[in-house]
């Protein structure tokens, strides 16, 4: 069974620049995350889609994040502008339901300097 | 809200030796707990969780870990430390229900000496 699949595994770009990350998450499963691991610290749930909708999105920095998942498959996270603390280690994860106690499965990560 | 709490950043032990990790949690519904395992440059993987039922938990690679009420812990133990075991460790809870969100520890760094 493949993993979860995201690109790039790095990026480097300079504040005020944009950028966005992709991930493609384990086939069926119907629950999306995104994370941002900041250096030092645990991963921070930054939106979760239940299919195509949104279902969490109280953690994520709205006037500068957007994340979309068409289809309810893939998923796009854009950073708009990027400010120098946002650079992290972003991590996708997906699981089957989305229900307590249900396994997340996680991609490797995409690490981002913005400098 | 939902909290969780690792003591110790960094723990080191010998090859052959005991290795716990400690980890409370603060959740006002009986919670699901799990410790997931970072690899330089990987993603996280699950080692163990608990959700209901039996206290003492059995996951992969050896680990276990028991779930106890009165203290809100959840620590994870394993008898004899193997080099490979060298990673960061991160505690999780959820409370479960239609919106699963996991929160997460801050982690805790194994070392393993030869």
């Amino acid at each position: 069974e493949a993993g979860v699949a995201q690109s790039p595994r790095y990026k480097i770009i300079e504040k005020r620049q944009s950028v966005a990350f992709w991930c493609n998450p384990i086939s069926g499963h119907a629950t999306l995350y995104w994370y941002q691991q900041i250096l030092g610290q645990g991963p921070k749930l930054l939106i979760q889609f239940q299919n195509n909708g949104v279902v969490d999105d109280s953690q994520l920095p709205k006037d500068r994040f957007s994340a979309e998942r068409l289809k309810g498959v893939d998923s796009t996270l854009k950073i708009q502008p990027a400010k120098l603390e946002d650079s992290a280690v972003y991590l996708c994860a997906s699981s089957l339901v989305g229900l307590g106690g249900d396994e997340q499965f996680f991609g490797p990560g995409t690490r981002l300097t913005v400098l | 809200a939902q909290s969780v709490t690792q003591l110790g950043s960094h723990v080191s032990v010998s090859e052959g030796a005991l290795v716990l990790l400690r980890c409370n949690y603060s959740s006002s519904v009986p919670p699901y707990l799990f410790w997931y395992v970072q690899y330089p440059n990987q993603g996280l993987q699950l080692l163990l969780k608990y959700t209901t039922g039996a206290t003492l938990v059995k996951g992969i690679n050896g680990f276990e870990a028991e779930f106890k009420k009165s203290e809100t812990s959840f620590h994870l133990t394993k008898p004899s430390a193997h080099m490979s075991d060298a990673a960061e460790y991160f505690c999780a809870v959820s409370e479960g229900g239609s919106n699963y969100k996991l929160t997460f520890g801050k982690g805790t760094l194994l070392t393993v000496n030869p």
